[in-house]
């Protein structure tokens, strides 16, 4: 089936260590994004790419780094530098104007992976 | 980039109709509303999206006020299961908004819990 795999579901780490989430989709999207929630709070957009090879910071960019090497995988990783990196964080992918079945600037979502860094 | 109101919180009984409201006084012409929920610890789900006409699909109506400032959003006969926070947007499509990051930031939404 089509979709977008996030993993690991769960993460530990010491602090001071960097980690890698992993985005995956085939719905052969052009564009992806990444977002961070904490508790009772909504999405904040860290970082989103619009097409390969190209990537642009949102509005808490600080402390993570992104890659777009390939369409389908948009790997987010947290460094030592982000000061609080215990959250969940989420990755969407979204298809071009007229390519969506259901409509345009729709956004699918993964499940999310949980990050505490102990 | 428009921003939306929502409401905090919500109660509905079970079987009734749950009517979620946003306010988006800011939106402009080519900016459609879309609705998100997510239900606890999963990712946010597409519900529906409009840009003036009313909307209806298998999950919901979405009534867009003639303005275009405020619309709702109608799930017409709750049951537990959509127990979850509504995400109200607004934002231009890809194209429009050459793929940029406008409305792309989810506020806090409003947490809708349907009563037994």
């Amino acid at each position: 089936d089509g979709g977008i795999t996030q993993s690991p579901k769960y993460l530990f780490r010491k602090e001071g260590q960097n980690v890698t989430l992993s985005c995956e989709q085939n719905l052969n999207h052009d564009a992806m994004y990444w977002y961070r929630q904490d508790p009772g709070q909504g999405l904040r957009l860290i970082y989103y790419s619009q097409i390969v090879n190209d990537f642009q910071k949102g509005d808490i960019a600080e402390g993570y780094s992104v890659s777009r090497e390939k369409k389908e995988s948009f790997p987010l990783t947290v460094t030592s530098a982000q000061k609080n990196p215990t959250a969940f964080y989420l990755c969407a992918s979204s298809p071009r104007s007229g390519e969506a079945p259901r409509g345009t600037g729709e956004l699918f979502f993964g499940e999310g992976s949980r990050l505490t860094v102990l | 980039d428009a921003k939306t109101t929502q409401p905090t919180s919500m109660d509905c009984a079970e079987g009734r109709a749950a009517n979620l409201p946003c306010n988006h006084s800011t939106i402009s012409g080519n900016e459609y509303v879309y609705w998100y929920r997510q239900i606890h610890s999963q990712g946010p789900q597409y519900i529906i999206h409009g840009l003036k006409n009313n909307e209806t699909n298998e999950m919901a109506s979405l009534i867009i006020t003639e303005d275009r400032k405020s619309s709702t959003l109608i799930l017409p006969h709750a049951t537990l299961r959509d127990t979850a926070v509504y995400y109200c947007i607004v934002r231009a499509t890809f194209m429009y908004s050459g793929g940029g990051a406008d409305g792309l930031t989810f506020g806090k939404g409003t947490h809708l819990i349907i009563q037994p």
